[in-house]
């Protein structure tokens, strides 16, 4: 099952609202999780099943979709929010991640 | 505090084989699938290979499959990937992760290991 994030990349400020797209190739049910990972560190989990978030990660973050068609929305970007976004998908073996989102300032 | 730290990483000449180690703490070890994914240098994620609850099923990618071969030693807390006729576009960091099943994410990872592919 392939995973095709859009943007690869995208410019923001402070503030803004950014919206993350993770198409799967194939239904894949709510079995998606999205990741955040800064340089030179490991990924961390942000959302699971979709749209549950997980604990201790901030209200700002949210998913959505079902199927084939996820996204990851940041209500109101904070500076620390900078990174690179990664979906994944646990559907099926082999499991798959997206090509990544890097979230850079503007 | 939940704790994975990976270590077995290196330099290794085109063909050679590795170990690596993943030593857990802070959970019970042995009712948790765990898994490995690898980034090489500037790319993305690539998940390589997972070992269930048992240790009976494993699964692998294809471009690792037939050499390496992932394992769990539950008396150690200890997770092992076997990496055997290694190639250059086998380098990369090196990520333990544990999976949570059945709702499916990794939800804890290791501070990653460097291996590097020497031609």
């Amino acid at each position: 099952i392939q995973l095709t994030q859009s943007p690869s990349s995208l410019s923001a400020s402070v503030g803004d609202r950014v919206t993350i797209t993770c198409r799967a190739s194939q239904g894949i049910n709510s079995y998606l999780a999205w990741y955040q990972q800064k340089p030179g560190k490991a990924p961390k989990l942000l959302i699971y099943a979709a749209s549950t978030l997980q604990s201790g990660v901030p209200s700002r973050f949210s998913g959505s979709g079902s199927g084939t068609d996820f996204t990851l929305t940041i209500s109101s970007l904070q500076p620390e929010d900078f990174a690179t976004y990664y979906c994944q998908q646990l559907k099926s073996y082999p499991l798959t991640f997206g090509g990544g989102t890097q979230v850079e300032i503007k | 505090e939940v704790q994975l730290v990976e270590s077995g990483g290196g330099l290794v000449q085109y063909g050679g084989s590795l170990r690596l180690s993943c030593a857990a703490s802070g959970f019970t070890f042995s009712h948790y699938a765990m898994t490995w994914v690898r980034q090489a240098p500037g790319k993305g994620l690539e998940w390589v290979s997972t070992i269930s609850v048992s240790g009976d099923n494993t699964y692998y990618a294809d471009p690792v499959k037939g050499r390496f071969t992932i394992s769990r030693d539950d008396s150690e807390n200890t997770l092992y990937l076997l990496m055997n006729s290694l190639r250059a576009d086998d380098s990369a960091v090196y990520y333990c992760a544990r999976y949570v099943r059945p709702v499916y994410y990794f939800d804890y990872w290791g501070q990653g290991i460097l291996v590097t592919v020497s031609s």
